[in-house]
């Protein structure tokens, strides 16, 4: 059974970079049709897409994040990693890693880490 | 950009049918998803491909799509049910961008 797990700091300052680690198990990271993604969800407000990366490393961002979202692959540890720079309390959320296979949904998830921006 | 809309919130007693719509301008080319997310807990998938329910999903919950509306249907809704649900599904223009809708409170009581 595939199993993600989400690892970073829960706390992050203003203005710095949120750096959050996806470690798969169960499975391979490096299937031809798989996409890895991070989703987060802020306190009151409703799931947010953020990207994914293919296992090539071809990634795709939301167009309100590109600017400041960076995700990549590590298929030697079979992880995956998100950074966020410049981040602002509006960034204080929990996040999920999660996998789906090309043309379809999200069909595994991690449990999800909150990760609040303060000072 | 490209939205996807659904009611903030549903409302239905034990037994009844709850309905939640998602409509999208792009739903006629792309499939709608549905997932259920509990307090506390990470998204399940309930409906996938507009209308399949996967391995372990009850019966009670269908979905279904039409023009550029996609609903999910739970017949008989349990208190069990009460949850948050999403749409999801591919962005109009750029096939690479994927969204959620913003989200349905479902309330069972």
């Amino acid at each position: 059974q595939l199993q993600l797990q989400e690892s970073g700091p829960g706390l992050v300052k203003p203005s710095e970079t949120l750096s959050l680690t996806c470690t798969v198990s169960g499975g391979s990271i490096s299937g031809s049709d798989d996409y890895w993604g991070w989703i987060r969800r802020p306190p009151g407000k409703g799931l947010e897409w953020i990207g994914n990366i293919h296992s090539t490393g071809s990634a795709y961002y939301d167009p309100s994040l590109k600017s400041r979202v960076t995700i990549s692959v590590d298929t030697s540890k079979n992880q995956f990693s998100l950074d966020l720079s410049s981040v602002t309390a509006a960034d204080t959320a929990v996040y999920y890693c999660a996998r789906r296979r090309s043309r379809s949904a999200y069909a595994y998830w991690g449990q999800g880490t909150l990760v609040t921006v303060s000072s | 950009s490209y939205e996807l809309t659904q009611p903030p919130s549903v409302s239905v007693s034990p037994g009844q049918a709850a309905r939640i719509t998602c409509s999208g301008d792009a739903l006629p080319d792309h499939y709608t998803y549905w997932y259920q997310q509990k307090s506390g807990q990470a998204p399940v998938l309930v409906i996938y491909e507009d209308s399949k329910r996967p391995s372990g999903i009850p019966e009670r919950f269908s979905g279904s799509s039409s023009g550029t509306e996609a609903t999910l249907t739970i017949n008989g809704a349990q208190v069990d049910d009460e949850a948050d649900y999403y749409c999801y599904s591919t962005d109009s223009s750029d096939n690479h961008r994927q969204l959620f809708g913003g989200g349905t409170k479902l309330t069972v009581l």
